[in-house]
């Protein structure tokens, strides 16, 4: 089975310019999540997704992040215009709905935003 | 909001030596707790996790502990081995039958195996 795919591994922009994140979940996985993760920190979920609904997207910068899950597959993340405080790595995380709770995480893209 | 907090930042443990990780949580309507572990470039991997309705889970080397009335759960790894160097999380979130909210993790513990 493969796991959940994210691409870019790694982008380097400049501030102020737009940048997009990829995330396909793993087969059948319902639930997808984003998570920012700083630095020596541990990931900060930003938005959860059930198939094509955001049902949690309260620790999401709405003024310059968005987010969209078309078809309830999918998901992209948007930054624009980007800033030097959004430089991170960007997870995306999915699961299963029913059941079991284990959420399985991508690779992330690394951003640096200069 | 739920809030985790995790000890210690760093552990160094020599290798075969067993090595634990606590973690506390705030939010009493938490009832999954799972454990990452995170390489360097890697997203997290899960490695154990936990419901509330259990105390203890034990995976081969692994184990977690969970006190729900303290609010706090701890990792176990035995006869450490040098591929157990990693940064490992704690996290906690609710599941309430209509999905499962985000995870809320604490700080990270790196840990070293020293030879």
């Amino acid at each position: 089975e493969a796991g959940v795919v994210q691409s870019p591994r790694y982008k380097i922009i400049e501030k102020k310019q737009p940048v997009a994140f990829w995330c396909n979940p793993i087969s059948g996985h319902n639930t997808l999540y984003w998570y920012r993760q700083n630095l020596g920190q541990g990931p900060e979920l930003l938005i959860r997704y059930e198939n094509e609904e955001a049902v949690d997207d309260s620790q999401l910068p709405k003024d310059r992040f968005s987010a969209e899950r078309l078809k309830g597959v999918d998901s992209t993340l948007k930054i624009q215009p980007a800033e030097l405080g959004d430089s991170a790595v960007y997870l995306c995380a999915s699961r299963v709905r029913e059941g079991r709770n284990e959420q399985f995480f991508g690779p992330g893209t690394r951003l640096t935003v200069l | 909001g739920e809030n985790v907090e995790q000890h210690p930042s760093t552990l160094s443990v020599q290798e075969g030596d067993s090595a634990v990780i606590k973690c506390t949580y705030s939010d009493s309507a938490s009832n999954y707790f799972p454990w990452y572990k995170q390489e360097l470039g890697k997203g997290p991997q899960l490695i154990i996790d936990i419901r509330s309705n259990v105390g203890e889970k034990k995976d081969q080397r692994i184990a977690v502990t969970l006190n729900k009335t303290a609010k706090h759960f701890s990792l176990h790894i035995t006869e450490t081995q040098p591929e157990d160097s990693a940064v490992y999380f704690c996290a906690a979130s609710r599941d309430s039958g209509g999905g499962a909210d985000g995870l809320t993790f604490g700080k990270g513990t790196h840990l070293i195996i020293q030879p």
